[in-house]
């Protein structure tokens, strides 16, 4: 069993296109995260969810927003796609947003924006 | 605001060579510390944390790290690399200040056959 699961696991699309991308997790996690990772290897974090809550939102674009319909699933979704949006997204999960814990990556989405 | 540095952005090394990879952080309060594997094309896998206790944490596939508070260090090595071992390897901390995970830029080993 997947512990966290992403899908697409590949996206190509237009500019100017809307896309979504959805993460489950079965771990019985309470927090959630998105990051993205450029070309140049570099992880950054863009959101995170508690218990279907957002605590971190990251300087973000408004075009990307996260939806958890419930603490199992984070869901992200990019309106008006641009060049500079390609990129691996990880969705990731852990017990609680707290010390001594550690993070499950999903095996990472890669969109591509032609 | 907290930090997490890797000196080492490529190394390249031969099998059954030492490997030492550099990670500091800043932030003088409590730590937890991890290092992260990320092999071609694939996910984030843990190689070994550290929440507490033993300042020398074991991890899987012979890799080992030290936390050394007073240079705010958490230093990767494994004594022998293979060939397989090639990767990007990442640290990642946590801190008392924020919950959220900080990665460092990342490390790309090469190990030549």
């Amino acid at each position: 069993d997947t512990a966290v699961s992403q899908t697409p696991k590949y996206l190509v699309t237009q500019m100017g296109n809307d896309k979504s991308i959805k993460c489950e997790q079965n771990l019985g996690h309470d927090t959630m995260y998105w990051y993205k990772q450029d070309s140049k290897k570099f992880l950054k974090i863009m959101f995170s969810y508690n218990n279907k809550e957002l605590i971190i939102n990251e300087t973000v674009p408004n075009r990307f927003s996260p939806k958890s319909p419930d603490k199992a699933h984070l869901n992200l979704h990019i309106n008006s796609l641009e060049l500079g949006d390609s990129a691996v997204y990880f969705c990731a999960s852990r017990p609680r947003d707290r010390l001594n814990t550690e993070a499950f990556f999903g095996q990472g989405t890669r969109l591509t924006v032609v | 605001a907290q930090s997490v540095s890797q000196h080492n952005h490529h190394v390249i090394l031969s099998e059954a060579a030492s490997l030492e990879l550099g990670c500091n952080y800043s932030y003088g309060g409590t730590v937890n510390l991890f290092w992260y594997v990320q092999y071609p094309g694939q996910h984030l896998q843990l190689l070994l944390k550290y929440f507490s206790g033993d300042p020398l944490v074991k991890g899987i596939k012979g890799f080992e790290a030290e936390f050394i508070k007073s240079k705010f260090s958490f230093n990767l090595r494994k004594p022998s690399v293979q060939w397989s071992d090639t990767a990007e390897y990442f640290c990642a901390v946590t801190t008392s200040g924020t919950y959220k995970y900080i990665f460092g830029t990342g490390t790309r080993l090469k190990v030549l056959a």
